[in-house]
């Protein structure tokens, strides 16, 4: 079982919001990613970090910002929540020098 | 254009035969193939990671292949069970910058 978490698990809220999605991991990888997944679709990477201070942006342009203060938080966040913006998000971490991804349990986001 | 290809259509087979999912892939020339298992509302859990030199592994009931040739990997899962129905996911690390690219998955469903 991967040691990492992300809360919350569901999340509904209204066209506008700012909110944060939360992602640790107890593992000491410095390697994490951020994923977003539509129902039947492929995972599509939008965000990675390398270590403390390094973001870059993944693959799939995305209008969420990403911090990586402490090695074991990446948090995602989205200033202003759009329909648009409704998906499953799944956070990962990766020990350098693997090639193993462990993820979370994702967050079902839902904007209305 | 650079893809991973997956059947879409779910595999549906009888509890004790053997499943067999296929991943192709082309203009990649990955160093490794990984396969990953999705269950619903859930993030994907590794399973195996084949490499360009590996032709086979296996875990348990589990095997993979790797054809770089064909640009192709089979994964059987033999006394195939209930339990084992799920999505199946195949990742590729493209450019060696630790950042995978998945398939759409494809879902077994194993009856009975």
């Amino acid at each position: 079982e991967a040691d990492i978490y992300q809360t919350p698990r569901y999340l509904v809220i209204g066209t506008g919001k700012k909110i944060t999605l939360e992602c640790s991991q107890t593992m000491g990888h410095d390697k994490m990613y951020w994923y977003q997944q539509d129902p039947g679709m492929e995972l599509h990477l939008i965000h990675y970090s390398y270590g403390v201070n390094s973001t870059e942006k993944g693959d799939l342009s995305s209008e969420s910002t990403v911090s990586r203060i402490r090695t074991e938080h990446f948090p995602l966040t989205l200033e202003s929540a759009r329909p648009s913006h409704t998906s499953q998000y799944l956070c990962a971490s990766r020990r350098e020098g693997t090639d193993t991804q462990y993820f979370g349990p994702g967050t079902r986001l839902t904007v209305l | 254009s650079q893809k991973i290809e997956q059947n879409s259509e779910a595999l549906n087979i009888q509890e004790g035969k053997t499943a067999t999912l296929t991943c192709n892939y082309t203009n990649y020339s990955p160093a490794y193939l990984q396969w990953y298992r999705q269950d619903p509302g859930r993030g994907p859990v590794f399973l195996l990671l084949i490499r360009e030199n590996e032709k086979e592994k296996r875990k348990e009931r589990l095997k993979v292949t790797f054809d770089t040739t064909l640009k192709q990997s089979l994964f059987h899962i033999t006394a195939s069970q209930p339990a084992d129905s799920a999505t199946y996911l195949c990742a590729l690390d493209p450019r060696g910058f630790q950042k995978l690219v998945f398939g759409t998955g494809t879902r077994l469903l194993v009856s009975p």
